[in-house]
């Protein structure tokens, strides 16, 4: 079966200093790959999307970027951290060609 | 634009009391539609999707959904809540941009009273 994992589960870094979360997704190949930021009190926005080894698309200009080194590795990374950076950090995976998503159980950033 | 709206924010239940939990989305053609459930601190479960055929959907834990073309609603919905359904629900839409993204629903908020 699938698993999703994605560490650390719990971040609290000072602004400005530079950021690394990690996904890693367990017995599938070639899946599509999501990051996802949930501010408190509102709901999921999709920041990347990766549908294979290099290639990131990003849905919104911000202070993040993504990087997938590995068919099933799925970085999300940030030089300085800004305080808006606080949030829940989901990652996420589908098979390729499809539509469910399947989601990890997130890191908690705090940016103080 | 495709677009998903829940047009409640919260929700509070008696246990045993029954659900239904409001989605409307904008789409142009057969949308694909997802309910997914967030309890405290913790990732998306998939409850249930509906892609084409029977519009009544039954997913995990008691839930089923209903799709109505006519209303662009995909409601959810439980017979009898249970303590543990207390979590955020969300609706979601796949996109038809070939990327198979979602387009998510703001969430609703299900408090549910002993």
């Amino acid at each position: 079966s699938q698993t999703i994992h994605q560490w650390p589960a719990t971040l609290v870094q000072p602004v400005g200093s530079p950021l690394s979360l990690e996904c890693t997704v367990e017995g599938t190949s070639n899946p599509n790959l999501y990051w996802y930021r949930q501010a408190a009190g509102r709901g999921l926005q999709l920041l990347f999307y990766s549908v294979g080894i290099g290639q990131i698309s990003s849905e919104v200009p911000q202070n993040l970027s993504a990087s997938r080194p590995q068919d099933r590795q799925f970085i999300l990374s940030s030089k300085k951290l800004l305080l808006s950076d606080s949030g829940f950090y989901l990652c996420a995976w589908s098979t390729r060609g499809a539509y469910e998503q399947y989601f990890g159980p997130g890191t908690r950033l705090t940016v103080t | 634009a495709q677009s998903v709206t829940q047009p409640d924010i919260h929700i509070t239940v008696s246990e045993g009391a029954s659900l239904e939990l409001r989605c409307n989305y904008s789409y142009g053609a057969t949308p694909y539609l997802f309910w997914y459930v967030q309890s405290p601190g913790q990732g998306l479960q998939l409850l249930l999707k509906y892609f084409s055929g029977d519009t009544l959907v039954q997913g995990i834990k008691g839930f089923e959904a209903e799709f109505k073309r006519s209303q662009s609603s995909f409601n959810l919905r439980k017979p009898s809540v249970h303590w543990s359904d207390a979590a955020e629900y969300f609706c979601a839409v796949g996109t038809t941009s070939g990327t198979y993204k979602y387009i998510f629903g703001t969430g609703t908020r299900l408090k549910v009273l002993a």
